[in-house]
């Protein structure tokens, strides 16, 4: 089965550094990944996603990185705002006709003014 | 509108109760989810269930069934509450994989 770890469940940060969140999945199988945020009472919010023909992607403020080798999966926020705190979520997809999304445990992101 | 669109948003009642949650996805969407966040924020799925499958986590009491009069609807039900039913309920919906949203969530507290 599909496991998915995260290295640090909390994360402070100053406003305006760089963040990185990172994520650990087990089966060389998955070619979907999507990660989350999820806001105190809210439902879990996409973020960025990529596949596994993919290496690097990026959005505004945003970059996932994605080592195959490794089965690591990071999320970079850049210029950290009071506005990104909140509990993020790498899920995966373990491909093979799979449409459920595998969930991480979570890390918490704080951020500092 | 919301795209994915849960009710009730919070709910307490007493063991050995039945409840539904009922979640509609505007969307389009042909697959549809119910997951489960416990005190510690874990996220986990119950149930996917598109026209054609029904595939349930084994881990899932039997007292759990989803029901679907149509795409656009899953509803869980809920048999004899227990107080380790207690946690946020999500229901979510996706294009085949693709387009995975989620709703606001259903807080339910049994007591």
């Amino acid at each position: 089965g599909e496991s998915v770890g995260l290295h640090l469940p909390t994360l402070s940060v100053q406003e305006g550094d760089n963040s990185i969140i990172n994520c650990a999945y087990s089966n060389s199988a998955s070619d979907y990944f999507i990660w989350y945020k999820q806001e105190s009472g809210k439902g879990p919010q996409f973020i960025i996603d990529i596949r596994s023909n993919m290496d690097k992607r990026q959005g505004q403020r945003v970059t996932v990185l994605l080592n195959k080798t490794v089965k690591h999966l990071s999320l970079q926020i850049a210029a950290t705002q009071p506005g990104d705190s909140a509990v993020y979520f790498c899920a995966v997809i373990s491909g093979a006709g799979s449409y459920q999304l595998t969930f991480g445990k979570g890390t918490k992101l704080s951020v500092i003014p | 509108d919301t795209a994915v669109s849960q009710t009730p948003k919070y709910l307490v009642t007493q063991m050995g109760n039945d409840k539904s949650i009922k979640c509609e996805q505007n969307l389009g969407h042909d697959t549809m989810y119910w997951y489960k966040q416990d005190s510690k924020k874990f996220l986990k799925i119950m149930f996917s269930y598109n026209n054609k499958e029904l595939i349930i986590n084994e881990t899932v009491p039997n007292r759990f069934s989803p029901k679907s009069p149509d795409k656009a609807h899953l509803n869980l039900h809920i048999n004899s509450l227990e107080l380790g039913d207690s946690a946020v309920y999500f229901c979510a919906s996706s294009l085949e994989n693709y387009g995975y949203t989620f709703g606001s969530g259903t807080r339910l507290t049994v007591v």
